[in-house]
């Protein structure tokens, strides 16, 4: 089976609740974020991203809150469904390097139905 | 929008022996990445495919061991050589938009044995 997400963190939550996912991100100069979905066997895939003048976007079920003090980016996932079950990454772009995308520890997000 | 074809999507090798991994990007696009997913792990960086010129590597890994070749601005190739069981790994290549996120293609899956 696909190992994808077997050693990270685990997100369990029911379905229909909200679910809110976190990530720390390590250099200030970082000026763009992507949070981005990975399902079994499958490549990454865009969900929503922010720019460093932005603290919040809004996507459809989705929103992305940016903390530039704390250097902390968050995803909040409304109305869970099972189709969102899968292994969610933050990756961030540095000031310095043009599209080039580093990618945090990432979570595991289970549904219950 | 665009896509990003991967072959082979898996493949099953002999310790010693190198293998060859295409991308193909149906539309023409300016950055080019190669990431390796070991299992349960993130994405990290492999190198920069540059249309022309030489790949910029990140930190700990060589041309030696992963040439990269881009002809042209919708196709490149990754080889992994001379492998050993810890290259064993998910290999993702991909692109970004006009709008400055990276698309993923589906990833090559390698077990070497």
């Amino acid at each position: 089976g696909e190992s994808v997400g077997l050693h990270l963190p685990t997100l369990s939550v029911q379905e229909g609740d909200n679910s809110i996912i976190n990530c720390a991100y390590s250099n200030s100069a970082s000026d763009y974020f992507i949070w981005y979905k990975q399902e079994s066997g499958k490549g990454p895939q865009f969900i929503i991203d922010i720019r460093s003048n932005m603290d919040k976007r809004q996507g459809q079920r989705v929103t992305v809150l940016l903390n530039k003090t704390v250097k902390h980016l968050s995803l909040q996932i409304a109305a869970t469904q099972p189709g969102d079950s899968a292994v969610y990454f933050c990756a961030e772009n540095r000031e310095d390097s043009s599209y080039k995308l580093i990618f945090g520890s990432g979570t595991r997000l289970l549904v219950r139905p | 929008s665009a896509v990003i074809s991967q072959k082979p999507s898996r493949d099953i090798c002999q310790r010693g022996t190198s293998l060859t991994i295409q991308c193909q990007v149906d539309s023409q696009v300016t950055m080019m990445f190669w990431y390796r997913q070991q299992p349960g792990q993130s994405l990290t960086l492999i190198a920069t495919a540059n249309q022309g010129s030489e790949a910029t590597y990140e930190s700990g890994f060589v041309i030696d061991k992963f040439p990269i070749s881009r002809p042209n601005l919708t196709f490149s190739t990754l080889t992994v050589s001379n492998m050993s069981p810890e290259d064993s790994s998910i290999y993702l290549c991909s692109a970004d938009r006009e709008t400055g996120e990276l698309f993923f293609g589906e990833g090559s899956r390698l077990t070497v044995l």
